[in-house]
């Protein structure tokens, strides 16, 4: 029944390792993002993509690569981590309703990732 | 650029009492949305409260309603009859039609009994 789902929920793992996160949702929505909430609780969007295709890049370093292989999937491939990418890692999905007016954004649990 | 301001990082209200979450927004759109997001410590982001710019009536979710002032650009959130389960954080958040969702920086709400 689970809406916006992230796999695993919690990744411990060591600086310079590459890690994968994964997100699927299942309310038919055509667009889905990542944002990271910070050890200070701020969240910021990282990348957002509408029917697999990519819309939004937020300066974020290219170690980090999003794939979306169909809508209701968004996975956040991370390479050479690097300490300062321990955070809080949430997948969101929504849609464009009637009349083009955003659907609100759903959350996934997250994915609290620490970098040793 | 959109920015919002949580100018309250932090808050208590005992149980039963009303309380009160400010929130100021930046923007030069005329047509966008405000969201209330709550984050409990299971780290969950759970809507709380919606707000079209272009609604002039401001959104009421049971105990949650807000004072949506669009030519001052503010979105306060108040909740009525507090309860312990909603001690949380308490983001606010800007949305322009086609965008993402920009945050502000939270307010830890403690609810005591």
């Amino acid at each position: 029944d689970t809406a916006v789902s992230q796999t695993p929920k919690y990744l411990v793992t060591q600086m310079g390792n590459d890690k994968s996160i994964k997100c699927e949702q299942n309310l038919g929505h055509d667009t889905m993002y990542w944002y990271k909430q910070d050890s200070k609780k701020f969240l910021k969007i990282m990348f957002s993509y509408n029917n697999k295709e990519l819309i939004i890049n937020e300066t974020v370093p290219n170690r980090f690569s999003p794939k979306s292989p169909d809508k209701a999937h968004l996975n956040l491939h991370i390479n050479s981590l690097e300490l300062g990418d321990s955070a809080v890692y949430f997948c969101a999905s929504t849609s464009i309703l009637a009349g083009g007016h955003k659907e609100t954004q759903y959350f996934g649990p997250g994915t609290r990732l620490l970098v040793l | 650029a959109q920015t919002v301001t949580q100018s309250q990082p932090e808050m208590s209200v005992q149980e039963a009492e009303t309380v009160t979450l400010s929130c100021t927004y930046d923007t030069s759109e005329s047509n966008y949305y405000l969201f209330w997001y709550k984050q409990p410590p299971s780290r969950q982001m759970i809507l709380v409260i919606r707000q079209e710019a272009y609604k002039q009536q401001n959104a009421t979710e049971n105990r949650f309603s807000v004072n949506f002032q669009k030519a001052a650009k503010s979105f306060s959130l108040k909740i009525s009859d507090s309860q312990l389960g909603d001690t949380a954080m308490y983001f606010c958040a800007f949305m322009r039609n086609t965008d993402k969702l920009i945050f502000g920086t939270g307010t830890r709400l403690q609810v005591f009994p």
